[in-house]
């Protein structure tokens, strides 16, 4: 079975700084997606980025982007110049491949950002 | 669009009570997810319809919980009888079809608390 880790339940960051979150997945197949989701307090979670498995490159989405390390099954967003608003809950999920399309969400990191 | 409505926000009931929770998924969205969320931990997948049919209940606990996707659109959750330990957040989530990176929509969830 797939499982999803995230390591950091809480990490700090000043504003305009940079932040990585980690997570770590297990799996034997060789065809998934992997995203990184936000959960401001008291709101909808909210899709970050996304990555495909069988895509070497680090996926990018304005300030946010991946270290994607297939072999090491690992993959944390990085956040450049931290906002205020970037202060939520963040779950990394994995996605199976076609078949079961099941989605598995780690337990979380909340990321306070310092102004 | 439209983004996917969940009701009510919130609800407290007692123990033994019973419960049900309303989800209108973002119109044409064939697969609708019900997840529980308890405090401090990350999405767990209840149940995964694909239009009108349940592709995966392995975690629903069928003794207590049902669902139903009537006509494929929206759908509703219900617990009777609620302990304790339901006391969470019911997070209803659409895509617009299982293959490929098709992302989740989240609605904004329903709080439970079981006194």
């Amino acid at each position: 079975a797939q499982t999803v880790t995230q390591s950091q339940p809480e990490m700090s960051v000043q504003e305009a700084e940079t932040v990585t979150l980690s997570c770590t997945y297990d799996t034997s197949e060789s065809d998934y997606y992997l995203f990184w989701y936000k959960q401001p307090p008291s709101r909808q979670m909210i899709l970050v980025i996304r990555q495909e498995a069988y895509k070497q490159q680090n996926a990018t989405e304005n300030r946010f982007s991946v270290n994607f390390q297939k072999a090491a099954k690992s993959f944390s967003l990085k956040i450049s110049d931290s906002q205020l608003g970037d202060a939520a809950m963040y779950f990394c999920a994995y996605r199976s491949a076609p078949g079961t399309y099941k989605y598995i969400f780690g337990t979380g990191t909340r990321l306070k950002v310092l102004a | 669009e439209a983004g996917v409505a969940q009701s009510p926000r919130y609800k407290i009931i007692e123990k033994r009570q019973s419960v049900a929770f309303w989800c209108n998924p973002i119109s044409g969205h064939a697969t609708l997810y019900w997840y529980q969320q308890i405090l401090g931990q990350g999405p767990k997948l209840l149940i995964q319809f694909q239009n009108n049919g349940v592709v995966d209940d392995s975690q629903l606990p069928k003794d207590r919980f049902s669902a139903e996707r009537l006509k494929g659109v929206d759908s509703t959750l219900k617990i009777q009888p609620a302990k304790l330990e339901d006391s969470a957040v019911y997070l209803c989530a659409s895509s617009l079809w299982t293959s490929g990176a098709n992302v989740l929509t989240f609605g904004a969830g329903s709080r439970l608390t079981v006194l």
